[in-house]
């Protein structure tokens, strides 16, 4: 079972350049969510889709852009790195109802930004 | 102030131990909460849901209070299985998950 796919898991960049992380779910999940890991500071939703055509900024939107491209497919931009953004990205998905709680993650995108 | 706090650990515990874990929630309005396991450099995944009326799954034990907006997560009997870091999870509206930071816990033999 695929699950939640993510790509690239690791990339390095350097500061000013642009990349897209791409993120699919095979489970016909109707959420879909970024989040990024730092250490000492847990998981920080950047944005989020709670159904097909809708995204929102979670809580900390700055410096990136999402497309919900399908039900399938959420990907995350970053236009122009900055060594700030170096972290662990996560995508997830769930059902999207809520008391429904159960996210699936991929298995993370490490970004480094020199 | 984060919307979701939690313990920061790290929390160091003999294997048989019982060991508890808080977490406060800010907003008011929140509707669903859970906790969360995630391994080192690995993806969290659900632990439990966290009901009103308390809920049990074998050694693990949450409870919610949501006049006081806490959270909690009792492990009894530790395993060294168990050593992980512990999410503490809030469901403010449809799609909308905040993580706590975590706590990590050692479970030693």
């Amino acid at each position: 079972n695929a699950g939640v796919t993510q790509t690239p898991k690791f990339q390095v960049l350097k500061t000013g350049q642009s990349m897209t992380l791409q993120c699919a779910q095979d489970m016909n999940h109707n959420s879909m969510y970024w989040y990024r890991q730092d250490p000492g500071m847990g998981l920080r939703l950047i944005y989020y889709s709670a159904s097909e055509g809708t995204t929102d900024k979670g809580e900390v939107p700055n410096g990136y852009n999402v497309s919900r491209l399908n039900k399938r497919e959420f990907s995350l931009r970053l236009e122009s790195a900055a060594p700030s953004q170096t972290s662990v990205y996560f995508c997830a998905s769930s059902e999207g109802r809520v008391g429904t709680g159960e996210l699936f993650f991929g298995e993370g995108s490490r970004l480094t930004v020199l | 102030r984060k919307e979701v706090e939690q313990d920061p650990g790290p929390f160091n515990v003999p294997e048989g131990a019982t060991v508890a874990f808080n977490c406060t929630y800010s907003n008011s309005a929140s509707q669903s909460f859970f906790w969360y396991r995630q391994d080192c450099r690995k993806e969290p995944k659900l632990l439990m849901s966290v009901y009103s009326s308390g809920n049990e799954d074998g050694r693990f034990t949450a409870q919610l209070n949501r006049a006081s907006q806490y959270i909690s997560l009792l492990i009894r009997d530790s395993k060294l299985s168990d050593s992980a870091t512990y999410l503490c999870v809030v469901n403010r509206d449809v799609g909308d998950m905040r993580f706590g930071a975590g706590t990590r816990l050692t479970v030693k033999p």
